[in-house]
């Protein structure tokens, strides 16, 4: 198994400038979400899904979009690139985010973007 | 407050020593759990603990439901242990994780 599949590894955008970035499990885990990690913040929930056709938004949604058309796939669209977010960007899936089901949350390798 | 505070944010020891890191959280959790994240940056999960203590090789994990604390110990310390490591507790009735800021552990030989 692959397991939390991301791309690109690195990205540089300008201001302006929208993107994807790709995330895909082949776990059949029903949910993922996207973080991003900043130096002195910690991780930080961007947005997350439950399941196929199912969204919801974290703790930093602004300027970023999500959709899930299948179990496998969760991508990240910057509509409008700024350079605050300049980040590591990472994606992570489970079985279930609750308890005692599992084995906890896999990530992906992450994406380090930078927007100038 | 943070809802989940760790400690020490930053640690150094020597290559053999036992180590413990602490994460305390302000809520009722379901499940809390410890991550691992190596100066590559790469993430991974090693404990998931809704009770009591997990053990997976040197690395032992406890918590402690109505103190809301746990504990990580790494026992007879290696320098590939160097690493931040994260706290996460999954609250009660939530769907999403709310994560500590890690404490970087730094081995030497």
């Amino acid at each position: 198994n692959a397991g939390v599949t991301q791309t690109p590894k690195f990205q540089v955008l300008k201001t302006g400038q929208s993107m994807t970035l790709q995330c895909a499990q082949d776990m059949n885990h029903e949910y993922m979400s996207w973080y991003r990690q900043d130096p002195g913040m910690g991780l930080r929930l961007i947005h997350y899904s439950v399941g196929a056709g199912i969204t919801d938004q974290g703790e930093v949604p602004n300027g970023y979009n999500v959709s899930r058309s299948t179990t496998e796939d969760f991508p990240l669209r910057l509509l409008s690139a700024a350079p605050s977010q300049t980040s590591v960007y990472f994606c992570a899936s489970s079985y279930s985010p609750y308890s005692g089901q599992g084995n906890g949350y896999t990530f992906g390798s992450g994406t380090r973007l930078t927007v100038v | 407050k943070n809802e989940v505070e760790q400690s020490p944010q930053n640690l150094t020891a020597q290559e053999g020593e036992f180590i413990t890191i602490n994460c305390s959280y302000s809520v009722g959790i379901s499940a809390l759990h410890w991550l691992q994240q190596h100066p590559g940056g790469g993430i991974v999960s090693l404990f998931m603990l809704s009770s009591g203590k997990k053990k997976h090789g040197r690395l032992i994990a406890t918590i402690n439901i109505q103190e809301k604390h746990s504990s990580l110990h790494i026992t007879a310390s290696h320098p590939r242990d160097s690493a931040v490591y994260i706290c996460a507790v999954l609250a009660q009735g939530a769907q999403k994780l709310v994560f500590g800021q890690g404490t970087r552990l730094t081995i030497n030989p």
